[in-house]
């Protein structure tokens, strides 16, 4: 079944420094998209990168897509302690289903 | 902002007992959701809603899940009669048109603890 798989499963940086996590599927897609949980809260939908596209970017974050190696990177610029949350990647199947499927996600945290 | 919020933000159910999630979504939506959480798992899809009806389900979502849209607003799960391994997260969604490429927006959730 196609799945979303983040890695690492956690990831601990020092504040400005660069955070990147990655996420695997294994079938093909119509676009991946990039949420952020904060702890006991629902997700925010970050940003979206057709599959066509092969870079995007959103203020501090920047996403790449592989649709060769189905693959996405998701990369924080200059983190700040509020950026510590789990992140997860989402993606649809072509055939027009509408459910996300989700990865496991990284769960990040920045130190002051 | 609009945003999709959940009702009540916690519930506390007794195994065997009904229980009815509570959802509004975000006002000119079209396409409702739900997904669960287990507790240290990943998301996962249960139900799509659309024009008063299911668009698609997981096998999750067995005879013991109901959805309804009550009325212009609301949106509801119902699970009637929990079992303990149905305590977790549930998240309620929704999209302006359904079409893949819109995000969809998340409230933040109703945490299940079946007893």
């Amino acid at each position: 079944s196609q799945q979303g798989e983040e890695d690492p499963q956690a990831l601990s940086i020092q504040e400005g420094e660069n955070a990147t996590m990655n996420c695997s599927y294994k079938t093909s897609i119509n676009n991946l998209q990039w949420y952020r949980q904060n702890s006991g809260r629902g997700l925010v939908h970050l940003i979206l990168i057709r599959s066509n596209e092969r870079e995007k970017h959103s203020g501090r974050l920047r996403v790449t897509l592989d649709t060769s190696k189905k693959s996405s990177s998701l990369l924080i610029t200059a983190s700040r302690a509020a950026d510590t949350a789990s992140y997860f990647c989402a993606t649809y199947v072509i055939q027009g289903a509408q459910k996300l499927v989700f990865g496991q996600g990284t769960r990040l945290t920045i130190n002051p | 902002e609009p945003e999709v919020t959940q009702t009540p933000s916690h519930q506390v159910t007794q195994m065997g007992q009904e229980v009815i999630l509570r959802c509004v979504p975000i006002s000119n939506h079209l396409y409702f959701y739900w997904y669960r959480q287990i507790l240290g798992q990943k998301v996962e899809f249960l139900v799509s809603f659309y024009n008063n009806e299911i668009s698609e389900k997981s096998e999750i979502f067995d005879d013991q899940f109901s959805v309804e849209r009550p009325d212009g607003s609301n949106f509801t799960l119902k699970i009637r009669s929990t079992k303990l391994e149905d305590s977790a997260m549930y998240f309620c969604a929704s999209s302006g048109t359904g079409h893949s490429n819109q995000p969809q927006h998340f409230g933040d959730g109703t945490r299940l603890s079946i007893l």
